[in-house]
């Protein structure tokens, strides 16, 4: 069956640095990736959406790649800050099918 | 635009008793998907709608759990005869037919405890 895993492990930067998150799956062939962001209390929030055509999305200081050889996309936040505080969830998809959700990463990002 | 709606936002149950857990998708979307998110723990799917259909219920419970989109009004999320382990957070999210390209957007999600 499909499994996504991304860092389990809190990811703990320092206000102005790169972040970068991680998320992989297995037994699964996705058209699309999806990224979204959890605040405590609330439901999550759509970010960016890369294809498996594509190597690359930017938007804004977000930067997301999608290797579908490595069955791996990379999700990197520039110039951080403590706003940028929060759960950040990958979600491999396919045309028709309600999207399955990695546990997500947390990320604290420190003045 | 309100966006999702789900009401309540808090509901408490007693053990055995029934829960109704509400979403009102976001206006033009035709799509409606329930989640469940236990503290720690990702989220897991349950059911796909898209009104009047049932397109995919395959991580919903076969007992006690049903689900609806009904030509008019909300999606329901029915749990009869709760236990605590149902104890979660549910989330209601909707899409457009382009869901793909615009992503889900999700409600802010009915915090259910079972006592």
């Amino acid at each position: 069956s499909q499994k996504i895993e991304q860092n389990s492990e809190a990811l703990n930067i320092q206000e102005g640095k790169t972040a970068t998150l991680t998320c992989n799956y297995t037994n699964y062939s996705p058209a699309y990736l999806q990224w979204y962001r959890q605040d405590p209390g609330r439901g999550p929030v759509f970010l960016l959406l890369i294809r498996e055509n594509e190597k690359e999305k930017r938007k804004e200081r977000l930067k997301v790649t999608f290797d579908t050889t490595l069955k791996q996309s990379l999700f990197h936040i520039t110039a951080s800050q403590p706003a940028d505080s929060a759960t950040y969830l990958c979600a491999p998809g396919r045309s028709g099918y309600a999207l399955n959700f990695g546990k997500g990463t947390s990320l604290l990002v420190t003045p | 635009n309100a966006g999702v709606m789900q009401n309540p936002r808090h509901l408490v149950r007693r053990r055995g008793q029934e829960a109704r857990l509400r979403c009102s998708p976001m206006k033009g979307h035709s799509h409606v998907y329930w989640y469940r998110q236990l503290p720690e723990e990702g989220l897991k799917f349950m059911v796909y709608l898209q009104k009047e259909n049932i397109i995919d219920e395959s991580g919903m419970p076969k007992e006690r759990f049903s689900a609806e989109f009904p030509k008019e009004g909300p999606s329901i999320l029915r749990i009869q005869q709760v236990v605590r382990g149902d104890s979660a957070a549910y989330f209601c999210a909707s899409s457009s037919d382009r869901g793909e390209d615009y992503g889900y957007t999700f409600g802010s999600g009915t915090r259910l405890t079972v006592v």
